[in-house]
């Protein structure tokens, strides 16, 4: 069955400090991949995206993630966090045209 | 160009009520996705819609929950007889008639219902 888990509930990080978010997935086929950002009460912000070609992708507010077919992963990154990326982070799998299957989320903390 | 518009934002309903939640896609867009996040989870699909027609409902509940997407105005997604188990967030997303990707989905900034 299709899935992604989000194995960090929670992460805390110092302002400047660098971040990775762990995402993997489990589908049979090759993967769409998605990171999404949530502030308290707000929608969805796409981040990035995979669909092909280079497995290192770089998206808006400084963010990366890089899809690793061998470990069935595509973790997200940031250099230097600041305060303003404390949110939840959801990552997901396309698995059609329209149906994304979330994890269960991160919620960031950083720490001035 | 305006982003997917959901209303209302935020909703109350008592026990047994009837809930509402609107959708208006992006402008030249003509599919539209319902997805609920119950708290501390993830978003979980609902349902696809086309104009005038359902594509996709495997993530409805079987019961006191529909969907519409008239030919003329916003996405419908009715709740009748709510119960607690209802509160959620719902999220309403959109793509052009071209996309069969999902390469160019857009999500709102979704309706809060809290059922006391």
């Amino acid at each position: 069955a299709q899935s992604v888990t989000q194995p960090d509930i929670h992460i805390t990080v110092s302002e400047g400090a660098s971040l990775e978010l762990r995402c993997n997935y489990s589908y049979g086929a090759t993967p769409y991949l998605f990171w999404y950002v949530q502030s308290p009460g707000q929608g969805l912000q796409l981040l990035l995206k995979y669909f092909s070609g280079d497995t290192l992708v770089q998206g808006i507010k400084g963010f990366e993630a890089e899809f690793k077919r061998s470990q069935s992963s595509f973790n997200l990154r940031k250099p230097s966090v600041h305060w303003s990326d404390a949110a939840e982070y959801f990552c997901a799998v396309g698995i059609s045209s329209y149906k994304l299957i979330f994890g269960s989320g991160t919620r960031l903390l950083v720490r001035p | 160009n305006a982003g997917v518009m959901q209303n209302p934002r935020h909703l109350v309903r008592r026990r047994g009520q009837e809930a509402r939640l609107r959708c208006s896609p992006m402008k030249g867009h003509s599919h539209v996705y319902w997805y609920r996040q119950l708290p501390e989870e993830g978003l979980k699909f609902m349902v696809y819609l086309q104009k005038e027609n359902i594509i996709d409902e495997s993530g409805m509940p079987k019961e006191r929950f529909s969907a519409e997407f008239p030919k003329e105005g916003p996405s419908i997604l009715r709740i009748q007889q709510v119960v607690r188990g209802d509160s959620a967030a719902y999220f309403c997303a959109s793509s052009p008639p071209w996309d069969f990707s999902g390469n160019t989905i857009y999500f709102g900034e979704g309706s809060w219902l809290t059922v006391v």
